[in-house]
């Protein structure tokens, strides 16, 4: 069985901060990983996803995460956050043709 | 851009109602998934369709439940009898053959309000 666990329901910075949302994935066999992004009252969209080779992944909107086998995590960061990434944000973990899992979410929140 | 579209977007209904969701998945897609979000909550999986029949399936997804392919375009989610706690955001979603990494395309969502 797989799992996604994220840290923090919501996490709040100001605008051009550092944005690192935390996820950690169980799976029993190597895993591919997603970032998924949901804009108020829009659908789920493909930020960003590492399936084999490089570990660091870059994404759409300067987000990127990195695959750290060690420590089971997909971590996204955005190096400066603008008011435009405010939105929930889903780590999905699926392991080939299996139903790909959501973690529960987070909340980043943009103050100016 | 090819994309998964969904209607309608929001339906409001009285318990006990049966409710039809809508999906045209992307077209050359043949994997169809439904998943819900309940308010505040995580995204669930209910159901899996492939080569038409059901491939998984949830224990959200009971006897209340169905889904169908009733042409070579849509793709529905039926709710037999709608109970309160089924309101939620239904997401549809489609993969292609080609993809074995399970990234999934997913369409806007309908909102299901159960009165």
């Amino acid at each position: 069985a797989q799992s996604v666990t994220q840290l923090g329901s919501h996490v709040s910075v100001s605008e051009g901060a550092l944005v690192l949302l935390r996820c950690n994935y169980s799976s029993s066999v190597p895993p591919y990983l997603f970032w998924y992004v949901q804009y108020p009252n829009q659908g789920l969209q493909l930020l960003l996803k590492y399936t084999t080779g490089a570990t660091l992944v870059k994404g759409i909107n300067g987000f990127e995460a990195e695959f750290k086998k060690s420590e089971t995590s997909f971590h996204l960061t955005k190096p400066s956050a603008h008011m435009s990434d405010a939105a929930e944000y889903f780590c999905a973990v699926s392991t080939g043709y299996s139903t790909l899992t959501f973690g529960k979410g987070t909340m980043l929140l943009v103050s100016p | 851009e090819p994309e998964v579209t969904q209607t309608p977007s929001h339906q409001v209904t009285q318990m006990g109602q049966e409710v039809i969701l809508h999906c045209v998945p992307i077209s050359n897609h043949l994997y169809f998934y439904w998943y819900r979000q309940i308010l505040g909550q995580k995204v669930e999986f209910l159901v899996s369709f492939y080569n038409n029949e059901i491939s998984e399936k949830s224990e959200i997804f009971d006897d209340q439940f169905s889904v169908e392919r009733p042409d070579g375009s849509n793709f529905t989610l039926k709710i037999r009898s709608t109970k309160l706690e089924d309101s939620a955001m239904y997401f549809c979603a489609s993969r292609g053959t080609g993809s074995n990494t399970g990234e999934l395309f997913f369409g806007e969502g309908s909102r299901l309000t159960v009165l």
